[in-house]
């Protein structure tokens, strides 16, 4: 079983519509969790972290964590063509050197 | 501004040769990481370290080794460069504050063809 898990997609959106997208963990014992947006040929980059249960608006994106069901999901809304990229989920492990597990990564694809 | 710097975007070598790929953060972090990212693989952890002169083997070592003789810089070393070395090689790093961990920042990538 691997440590995170997401559908690689693609998920096609019409622009002005909300995107969701989901991601699953297998380790309880995790506490930080972080979503990277990355475009094609470029290295990721933040876009939010999250480490209470609940949602964390920032923007357009809210980030929402359920640690009792080990799900991290990442809301688009508004979806514009340049949020087209593939979105990474990312779990830490503090006790674990900081060592991060990433998922594989969901490609989303923004209609105009 | 958070940054992240490595050697070269883009590298071209032959089998066989030593390739050196360089790594270097002005954020005074403590942790480094190499990954290697390929397509439907994701990103995979070659090796990473917590403090200068310090390594810890990742996921995937096995053909690397990495060098961090200060804190802002660190190496990842091909001994002997083979055709399925070729990938995008990502350097990321992190500080260790907080009660929860930072976050990991990351270069431009290099792309690495092993011909």
């Amino acid at each position: 079983q691997k440590e995170v898990e997401q559908n690689s997609g693609p998920l096609s959106v019409p622009e002005g519509a909300i995107a969701s997208l989901n991601c699953t963990y297998s380790d309880r014992v995790s506490q930080s969790f972080f979503w990277y947006r990355q475009y094609s040929g470029k290295s990721p980059e933040l876009i939010m972290s999250i480490y209470s249960n609940g949602d964390k608006e920032d923007g357009r994106f809210t980030a929402q964590l359920n640690k009792a069901s080990q799900y991290v999901s990442l809301l688009i809304r508004d979806s514009q063509p340049s949020d087209s990229a593939t979105y990474l989920c990312a779990v830490n492990q503090i006790y674990n050197f900081n060592k991060f597990y990433f998922g594989s990564g969901t490609k989303l694809n923004v209609k105009p | 501004d958070v940054k992240v710097t490595q050697s070269s975007r883009y590298l071209v070598k032959r089998t066989g040769e030593k390739v050196f790929l360089e790594c270097v953060q002005d954020m005074d972090h403590e942790n480094m990481f190499w990954y290697r990212q390929d397509p439907g693989l994701g990103l995979r952890l070659i090796y990473f370290s917590y403090d200068v002169k310090m390594k810890e083997k990742g996921d995937i070592p096995e053909g690397y080794s990495v060098s961090r003789e200060k804190k802002e810089r660190f190496s990842l070393i091909l001994e002997s460069a083979s055709t399925n070395q070729t990938s995008m090689y990502l350097c990321a790093s992190s500080s260790t504050s907080g009660r929860f961990g930072d976050t990991q920042y990351f270069g431009p990538g290099t792309r690495l063809t092993v011909l």
